[in-house]
């Protein structure tokens, strides 16, 4: 594998459902990002974690959930969605020396459908 | 006022035109532009990346930042059909922890055989 990988590509969930994102990156970085792409509206930033840590947390409603156990592997766990949090779900890493790190290599990310 | 502003098109042109995608913003402690191009269905790939004004050619493709503008912009030449796709325009300043950036909400482009 290289680059960003994404796990599943596709998932159509209920609302009561839970279900979680796999995201994996092969480029030896150390910031990894998750980001929302609806139809017509640029990127939205959900999440960012350096070093493990997370770093930046967009206002985004409690269900969903981040959790990133290493530098390589970033997981976004999902329960009690609506309808409007259908969307693609795209993952992103980049190498951040200070505050430098703005090539960020996005996955291919995630259509997830909420019905 | 959003802090990025870009297009959404869609814009179509005829194979081997010059193509003209542009982006403006407000924030004028945004340092790093990044273009990245996305085909349906697949995630942004990283197409330009520049540091403060000026141009940078890369094959068919020129990026080139005018900051006392606070407007960037892409050119492509001898466009191709396999051109089309969104292009999205994205920046950031120097004191983003984490290198976060902002994202245009991007321009579709066709490019006609």
């Amino acid at each position: 594998e290289t680059g960003v990988t994404q796990t599943p590509r596709h998932l159509v969930m209920g609302m009561t459902n839970k279900k979680s994102l796999k995201c994996e990156q092969h480029l030896g970085h150390n910031a990894m990002y998750w980001y929302k792409q609806s139809a017509k509206k640029p990127l939205e930033l959900m999440f960012v974690y350096n070093f493990k840590e997370q770093t930046e947390n967009n206002s985004v409603p409690s269900r969903f959930s981040p959790e990133c156990p290493n530098s390589s592997h970033l997981f976004l766990h999902l329960h009690t969605l609506q309808p409007e949090d259908s969307a693609l779900y795209l993952c992103a890493s980049s190498q951040v020396v200070g505050n430098r790190g703005y090539e960020q290599y996005f996955g291919p990310g995630t259509r997830l459908t909420v019905t | 006022q959003k802090e990025v502003e870009q297009d959404p098109g869609p814009l179509s042109v005829p194979e081997g035109a010059i193509v003209s995608l542009n982006c403006t913003y407000s924030n004028s402690a945004f340092q790093y532009f990044m273009w990245y191009r996305q085909y349906s269905r697949k995630g942004p790939e990283l197409l330009m990346y520049t540091y403060s004004s000026g141009n940078k050619e890369d094959g068919r493709f020129t990026a080139q930042v005018d900051k006392s503008s606070k407007y960037i912009s892409l050119f492509i030449r001898d466009s191709q059909p396999s051109d089309s796709a969104t292009y999205l325009c994205a920046m950031s300043a120097m004191y983003n922890q984490g290198g976060k950036l902002i994202f245009g909400q991007g321009t579709e482009l066709s490019v006609k055989p």
